[in-house]
């Protein structure tokens, strides 16, 4: 079976400061994967997308990117936070084919200070 | 107006009651719809996956979708405390690699 792993799962780091978010998938091969932002009491906020290694789409202009250096795994990174980078961060994968449902991981909560 | 409307709550009831979420959508583009389930620090679950129109019924949840109407719920019967979440609805075109989602309505079941 497929599983997801996301990590730190709280995070706290001072304005300015760099961030890296790691996300793993396994079980499956060539998966899409995802993050995304949850601001509290908000909905989902999609960032970023990729479709295989090296392939990244973004969704939102901000202070943040991603890569995907190999097959199941996805990082999010920033290399200056802003205060308004704080928020609950998501990684989800879903099969290549379209239209599979996508399976979140457990989140990271990042508080910038 | 954006593509899924999905009221947030809060919503509020005794437990056992039959309760009833909703999503109403814009575009008749969408045929894949997904509910999910969110428990407070926690990531999404996916609870429902259905195609098109009909119903699906899983356990103490059954998920409905009315294309004609653009309007998809997801009712629980017997509500237990344990049901206390927040429910997203989400769908997608065909060959979509994107879902869109609603906000989430926040659910409490009172023992």
């Amino acid at each position: 079976s497929q599983t997801i792993h996301q990590w730190p799962a709280t995070l706290v780091q001072p304005v300015g400061s760099p961030l890296s978010l790691e996300c793993t998938v396994e079980g499956t091969s060539n998966p899409n994967l995802y993050w995304y932002r949850q601001a509290a009491g908000r909905g989902l906020q999609l960032l970023f997308y990729s479709v295989g290694i090296g392939q990244i789409s973004s969704e939102v202009p901000q202070n943040l990117s991603a890569s995907r250096p190999q097959d199941r795994q996805f990082i999010l990174s920033s290399k200056k936070l802003l205060l308004s980078d704080s928020g609950f961060y998501l990684c989800a994968w879903s099969l290549v084919a379209g239209n599979s449902p996508l399976h979140f991981g457990n989140g990271t909560r990042l508080t910038v200070t | 107006q954006k593509e899924v409307e999905q009221d947030p709550g809060p919503l509020s009831v005794p437990e056992g009651a039959i309760v009833s979420l909703n999503c109403t959508y814009s575009n008749s583009a969408f045929q894949y719809f997904m509910w999910y389930r969110q428990y407070s620090r926690k990531g999404p679950e996916l609870l429902m996956y259905t195609y098109s129109s009909g119903n699906k019924e899983d356990g103490r949840f059954t998920a409905q979708v009315d294309k004609s109407s653009k309007y998809i719920s997801l009712f629980i019967r017997d509500s237990q405390p344990s049901d206390s979440a927040t429910y997203l609805c989400a769908m997608s075109r065909q060959g979509a690699q994107k879902l869109v989602f609603g906000q989430g309505t926040r659910l409490t079941i009172n023992p």
